[in-house]
């Protein structure tokens, strides 16, 4: 079945350095979905990617989907300790009525 | 609007008992999903249901059942529960299938 692999499993930065998670899918994606999950919180929504190459930005945080439609990134610039959890990215195969897949999610933790 | 819901927040069982967790979705929403958050497997799927209809099930055990009603609030039941269901569980909701999720605070499952 479909898999969603995401890397690294955990991230440790000084505040103000970057970040970047990396997620791969074993199959072809219609759309990627990333989220935040904040410690004891509940996964938030971000954003959703559809068309292949696209790239999104919200303020510090960077988006991209990739060409073939099976990998995307995240990547935040100078980061703060509000950034602080864990980004899950999320993906459905392109073949219709298949379940939304997530990756292990990436653990981010900041020393201030 | 109101967020998602879900009740109880929190659950201890004991082995062999058996549970029923609530899922209110976001007023509107037609579509509820359902997932398990463990420290050691992430977010993994459950059931997603559209129109009180089932239409995607997770590689989980017959253990594991769900419903969706036809005001969209949708239930799912664990039977003879075993250490190993102790988990988040976190339900999600959006207007449709392949749009955007927005989860719900979790019930978190003691089993002892």
């Amino acid at each position: 079945g479909q898999q969603v692999m995401q890397i690294p499993q955990y991230q440790h930065v000084q505040e103000g350095e970057d970040f970047t998670t990396y997620c791969n899918s074993s199959t072809t994606l219609s759309n990627i979905q990333w989220y935040k999950q904040r410690p004891g919180g509940h996964p938030v929504f971000l954003i959703q990617l559809v068309k292949s190459g696209e790239v999104k930005k919200q303020k510090r945080l960077t988006f991209q989907f990739g060409e073939a439609k099976k990998n995307s990134s995240l990547h935040i610039t100078a980061t703060q300790t509000t950034d602080v959890g864990t980004y899950f990215c999320a993906g459905r195969d392109i073949q219709g009525a298949q379940k939304l897949v997530f990756g292990q999610g990436t653990r981010l933790t900041i020393n201030p | 609007k109101a967020g998602v819901t879900q009740t109880p927040r929190y659950l201890i069982k004991t082995r062999g008992q058996q549970v029923t967790l609530s899922c209110s979705p976001i007023s509107g929403h037609r579509s509820v999903s359902w997932y398990q958050q463990t420290p050691g497997q992430g977010l993994q799927f459950l059931f997603e249901y559209f129109s009180e209809t089932q239409r995607n099930k997770g590689n989980f055990p017959g253990r594991f059942s769900g419903r969706q009603f036809s005001n969209s609030r949708s239930e799912m039941n664990v039977s003879t529960l075993e250490l190993g269901d102790s988990a988040l569980y976190l339900c999600a909701s959006s207007f449709m299938v392949e749009e955007t999720q927005y989860f719900g605070p979790g019930t978190r499952l003691l089993v002892l």
